[in-house]
């Protein structure tokens, strides 16, 4: 069974402090690595897809990475606007179904 | 371009009522995911749907729920003879195909079981 572990559960950070999330997987054939950004009451926003180890993706404040065990989703310099809860998932099947982890929720103050 | 739009947003019921979650894909759009969020757990995948046909049921409990999606109008989640256990949000997702990974999901039904 696909496994997705997310952490840390809470990470609070000051304006402008990086950081960096994890996410890893136990998977059999992964056929792609998401991230998403879920803000209070919403359904979640895709940010990212990552297919093999050693592949990286930028979006303005944040990047991902993956290697072959795991993911980071590493935070620069950071806004009261980013805080919300990151979610990552996998995809193992033919399919778009996607296996979630419980995701980060990240807290960014002034 | 509407994204996906679900409703209700909020849906009360008693103990042993039926609920009736909806979603309208996206335009062009002919892949439905269901995913159900308990409270402090992830998204769990439910059901998967396209066109008048369900491709993959495997995360739907096999009592009480069913989905559809007809050829005509949204998808629809069924969950019969409501329990306290089936309070959640519901979301709704799509894609243009199955190649990508990149679901457009709805803003949720939440459900509360009284």
């Amino acid at each position: 069974e696909d496994q997705v572990t997310q952490s840390p559960e809470a990470l609070r950070l000051q304006e402008g402090e990086s950081s960096s999330l994890n996410c890893s997987y136990t998977v059999s054939g992964l056929r792609g690595l998401f991230w998403y950004r879920q803000d209070p009451g919403k359904g979640p926003e895709f940010l990212f897809t990552l297919y093999s180890a050693g592949e990286e993706k930028e979006k303005e404040r944040l990047k991902a990475t993956l290697t072959k065990k795991e993911s980071f989703l590493h935070i620069t310099a950071p806004k009261p606007e980013d805080s919300a809860t990151y979610l990552c998932a996998v995809k193992t099947g033919t399919a778009s179904k996607l296996t979630f982890g419980t995701g980060t929720r990240l807290q960014v103050t002034l | 371009n509407a994204g996906v739009m679900q409703n209700p947003r909020h849906l009360v019921r008693r103990r042993g009522q039926e609920a009736r979650l909806r979603c309208s894909p996206m335009k062009g759009h002919s892949h439905v995911y269901w995913y159900r969020q308990l409270p402090e757990e992830g998204l769990k995948f439910m059901v998967y749907l396209q066109k008048e046909n369900i491709i993959d049921e495997s995360g739907m409990p096999k009592e009480r729920f069913s989905a559809e999606f007809p050829k005509e109008g949204p998808s629809i989640l069924r969950i019969q003879q409501v329990v306290r256990g089936d309070s959640a949000a519901y979301f709704c997702a799509s894609s243009p195909s199955t190649d990508t990974g990149e679901l457009f999901f709805g803003e949720g039904s939440r459900l509360t079981v009284l």
